[in-house]
C-alpha cells in the first residue's frame, strides 16, 4: 500500500497569505496524485488531477508541482473561501489511498 | 448535470448489515467506474471500494475485504454497497464518487449518508 503523509498537520494563515501544503508518497505514482478541498459539513472537492491539473472551474490561485513522491500544493493568495482540510490522493496502484489531510485555518 | 445520491445509512449493532445504495443521473451511468469512499468522524478520507462500468473489475480496501460487498445495477443507474459484519470502526460518512472515464481520482461526489455502528 501506498502511504501519503501531507504536511504540515494543521496552517494558521491569514488572508492574502501564500500557502504551500507538501505531499510525500512512501513510494513512487509518477504524475498520478490529486488534490481535494474539503470543508465542514461538505464533500470532498477535487482541485487538481494528475500533480498539475487543475479541475473544471478551479480557481488559477490554486497550482500545484511534483512527481514521483513529492508534491506540492500551492495557494496563491488565501481568499476567505479557501480555509478547509486539504487531501491529497494517489491513483497508480491499489487500494487507492489519501493523505491524512492538512487543515488550512485562520489565524 | 451529474447527480450522486446516497441513501441506506443509519444506526446499526456491531455484527449486523446494512446496504447503501447511490442513485446516479446526468452521465451514462455503465460507461463509468464507480466507487465508495469512506470518513470516520473527524478523521480523513479512505477509499473503501470500486467497481468498473461492465462489472468485470472489483477492488477492496483490506479493512473491509470479506465483509463488504459492491455491486450495481446499470438499467437502474444505481451503485450499492452490503456491508455485513460491520464492527464500530466502520461508523463514517459513505460517499458515492465517480472518477473521470479511464481515470482513478474522482470528479463528482454525493452529498454522503451516515453510518453509525453501535450497541
Amino acid at each position: 500500500e501506498i502511504v501519503l503523509t501531507q504536511s504540515p498537520g494543521t496552517l494558521s494563515l491569514s488572508p492574502g497569505e501564500r500557502v504551500t501544503l507538501s505531499c510525500r508518497a512512501s513510494q513512487s505514482v509518477s504524475s498520478y496524485l490529486a488534490w481535494y478541498q474539503q470543508k465542514p459539513g461538505q464533500a470532498p472537492r477535487l482541485l487538481i488531477y494528475d500533480a498539475s491539473n487543475r479541475a473544471t472551474g478551479i480557481p488559477a490561485r490554486f497550482s500545484a508541482t511534483g512527481s514521483g513522491t513529492d508534491f506540492t500544493l500551492t495557494i496563491s493568495s488565501l481568499e476567505p473561501e479557501d480555509f478547509a482540510v486539504y487531501y491529497c490522493q494517489q491513483r497508480i496502484n491499489w487500494p487507492l489511498t489519501f493523505g491524512g489531510g492538512t487543515k488550512v485555518e485562520i489565524k | 448535470e451529474v447527480h450522486l445520491v446516497e441513501s441506506g445509512g443509519g444506526l446499526v449493532t456491531p455484527g449486523g448489515s446494512l446496504r447503501l445504495s447511490c442513485a446516479a443521473s446526468g452521465f451514462t451511468f455503465s460507461s463509468y467506474s464507480m466507487n465508495w469512499v469512506r470518513q470516520a468522524p473527524g478523521k480523513g478520507l479512505e477509499w473503501v471500494s470500486s467497481i468498473s462500468g461492465d462489472t468485470n473489475y472489483i477492488y477492496y480496501a483490506d479493512s473491509v475485504k470479506g465483509r463488504f460487498t459492491i455491486s450495481r445495477d446499470n438499467t437502474k443507474n444505481s451503485l450499492y454497497l452490503q456491508m455485513n459484519s460491520l464492527r464500530a470502526e466502520d461508523t463514517a460518512i459513505y460517499y458515492c464518487a465517480r472518477p473521470p472515464a479511464g481515470s482513478r481520482h474522482f470528479d463528482y461526489w454525493g452529498q454522503g449518508t451516515l453510518v453509525t455502528v453501535s450497541s
